[in-house]
């Protein structure tokens, strides 16, 4: 089990580009989540896809948009990119359960977008 | 506004010993709790969970503690092992069976476990 995948794991842009980021699941799960980890800070939520629908949504504007495939996997889109858009970007996975909850999230080893 | 806060950005313990790593919140809707552990270069690791209804969980090691009047809880980690060192994040979330709901993290600890 490859646990759950993320590409690319560095990535370099400047101000106003657009940046695409992936995330493959853990098998079996079939709900991926979108962090933002800045630096020195913990994970922020950003949103949540389930059933290749946005489900949930944290303070983030609208530059930052999601999908989610078929087989599960997701991608997470920012548009006009600033500087304060820096961090570290973890996805997490996690299987639900509907009215019972769900598993644990396991997360990936994130990728590292700077912004210059 | 900071709904879950870890107060003390660093912990160092000698090898053996307890390591002890603090986390309080301030929503009173939060029912479930985790902890995650950070290599460098790794994503967070989930460590172990409680939920509102129990006050203690055990895995091994490492038991955490919730007092919901106090809206605190706390990991211990017995015997702390050098392997140990990392940064341990509080996340809570707010729903029922809420592990799969979003989860608030607090800015997490740098545990160091001295040989």
């Amino acid at each position: 089990d490859a646990g759950v995948t993320q590409s690319p794991t560095h990535l370099i842009k400047t101000r106003g580009q657009q940046v695409t980021l992936r995330c493959s699941p853990k098998s079996g799960h079939d709900t991926v989540s979108w962090y933002q980890q800045a630096l020195g800070q913990g994970p922020q939520f950003i949103f949540q896809y389930y059933e290749e629908e946005e489900r949930q949504r944290g303070n983030f504007p609208d530059r930052f948009s999601g999908h989610q495939f078929p087989n599960y996997s997701s991608e997470l889109n920012v548009n006009a990119l600033l500087l304060g858009d820096s961090a570290l970007y973890l996805c997490a996975s996690s299987f639900d359960l509907g009215l019972a909850g769900g598993s644990e999230q396991f997360f990936g080893p994130g990728t590292r977008l700077t912004v210059l | 506004d900071q709904q879950v806060k870890q107060n003390s950005p660093s912990l160092s313990v000698q090898e053996g010993r307890i390591s002890i790593l603090n986390c309080d919140y301030t929503n009173s809707m939060f029912d479930y709790f985790l902890w995650y552990k950070k290599y460098p270069a790794e994503g967070p690791t989930f460590l172990i969970s409680i939920s509102s209804i129990k006050d203690k969980n055990e895995d091994g090691r490492f038991t955490v503690f919730l007092n919901k009047s106090a809206k605190h809880l706390s990991l211990h980690i017995v015997p702390s092992q050098p392997g140990d060192s990392a940064v341990y994040f509080c996340a809570a979330s707010a729903s029922s069976g809420g592990a799969t709901n979003k989860l608030i993290f607090g800015t997490g600890t740098l545990l160091a476990v001295q040989p």
